[in-house]
């Protein structure tokens, strides 16, 4: 049982290019989440999903897309990177009246 | 809208004394509210959480947190600090279905030999 896991773990980007981060979780939660945390501000909601096939923005949804084509996956993409999406970014996981599971993070640098 | 407040960016504490992380939130109808922990390039561990019934909770570690409705506060403490309790501590409200947390802006602790 792995849980909340993250692929990559870190990545360089230049301004400008795209790249996708994959979330996978194994515990049949319903709700999937990605949040990014930058110093001093905690973490924020970038866009959730509560179920395959639906999503839904955050608070900080500008410059990212998402998508659930599958329950256990959730993909957060970013089209155009730009220095301000330099962050650590973290998928979170649950089910109705439970706790968030949270992965190890993917820590992402743009040039 | 809902929002946490984390009062203290910095705090210092000598090992082995006592320690109080305040929170303090912002929601309409009765929170989930949770702590979490990060230490330092890590992810985020769950202490304790608090969804309904006794308002004192006991978490991992060692750490306890009170509900206080009347004055909106889910206050974390221990008894005393070990070394390895120095991290970044996050308070986190949310409503128990789909909408996601909300998150204070942590409260780093640093604790003194």
């Amino acid at each position: 049982n792995a849980g909340v896991t993250q692929t990559p773990k870190f990545r360089v980007l230049k301004t400008g290019q795209s790249m996708t981060l994959l979330c996978a979780q194994d515990m049949n939660h319903e709700y999937m989440y990605w949040y990014r945390q930058d110093p001093g501000m905690g973490l924020r909601l970038i866009h959730y999903s509560v179920g395959e096939g639906t999503t839904a923005k955050g608070e900080v949804p500008d410059g990212y897309n998402v998508s659930r084509l599958k329950k256990q996956n959730f993909l957060l993409g970013l089209e155009s990177a730009a220095p301000s999406q330099t962050s650590v970014y973290f998928c979170a996981s649950t089910r109705t009246g439970e706790t968030q599971y949270f992965g190890p993070g993917t820590r992402l640098l743009v040039l | 809208a809902q929002s946490v407040t984390q009062p203290d960016i910095h705090i210092t504490v000598s090992e082995g004394a006592s320690l109080e992380l305040r929170c303090n939130y912002s929601y309409g109808a009765t929170p989930y509210l949770f702590w979490y922990v990060q230490s330092p390039g890590q992810g985020l561990q769950l202490l304790l959480k608090y969804f309904s019934g006794d308002t004192l909770v006991q978490g991992i570690k060692g750490f306890e947190a009170e509900f206080k409705r009347s004055q909106s506060s889910f206050n974390l403490r221990k008894p005393s600090v070990h070394w390895s309790d120095a991290a970044e501590y996050f308070c986190a409200v949310g409503e128990g279905g789909a909408d996601g947390l909300t998150f204070g802006k942590g409260t780093h602790l640093i604790i003194q030999p």
